[in-house]
């Protein structure tokens, strides 16, 4: 079946311009994480939905990047104003339930952002 | 908040030998810990889990042991084919508001020479 999709790949991006990376989670999973890694090291929490709920949103490291899941499936991360540091692969999994009946978080391929 | 450390960053062995990462957790309401392989360039992908209330589990080569007293899970490889050589991360999930937000070790790169 159809795993987790992101979009673009790939994303090469000026200092200052705005980016949004989209993400297609596995049909019917109700849970959908954002996470960050950079080049070298594991992936850091960004974010997390439970269906368009936005429930934590800790691990946002501004307030230059938002995320939304509007109807509870396609999920967009927005960067506005983009730094350097802000060159990373994001990556989107999603997972059947809450937590509580289903752990497995699967993954997408991620988008790699750079920032020149 | 929850802090995991893993060990060791690179590990290299030759093709049939054993392959042990260890990982170390800080937060003791962790309750699942699922170990991910990402290959150069692609997702990670989830190869075996491990819930707080079993102490070990198998499938096929790979084994993944916990000791919650001790705060530490390892992943083990046995009789290992170049194919295992990837970057692998260990991570803990702390239960929080009903859902499990994954921290993640920094990596072991595991190399399998033929």
């Amino acid at each position: 079946g159809a795993g987790v999709s992101q979009s673009p790949r790939y994303k090469v991006a000026k200092r200052g311009q705005d980016v949004a990376l989209r993400c297609d989670p596995i049909s019917g999973h109700v849970s959908l994480f954002w996470y960050q890694q950079a080049l070298g090291q594991g992936p850091e929490f960004l974010t997390y939905f439970q269906n368009e709920a936005q429930l934590d949103k800790s691990g946002l490291p501004s307030d230059r990047f938002f995320a939304e899941r509007p109807e509870g499936s396609v999920s967009t991360l927005k960067i506005q104003r983009t730094q350097q540091e802000d060159s990373a692969v994001y990556l989107c999994a999603s997972s059947s339930g809450t937590g509580g009946s289903s752990y497995e978080q699967y993954f997408g391929p991620g988008t790699r952002l750079t920032v020149t | 908040g929850e802090n995991v450390e893993q060990h060791p960053s690179t590990l290299s062995v030759q093709e049939g030998d054993s392959a042990v990462i260890k990982c170390t957790y800080s937060d003791s309401a962790s309750n699942y810990f699922p170990w991910y392989k990402q290959e150069l360039g692609k997702r990670p992908q989830l190869i075996i889990d491990i819930r707080s209330n079993v102490g070990e589990k198998k499938d096929q080569r790979i084994a993944v042991t916990l000791n919650k007293t001790a705060k530490h899970f390892s992943l083990h490889i046995t009789e290992t084919q170049p194919e295992d050589s990837a970057v692998y991360f260990c991570a803990a999930a702390p239960v929080s508001g009903g859902y499990n937000k994954l921290i993640f070790g920094a990596g072991t790169r595991l190399a399998v020479h033929p």
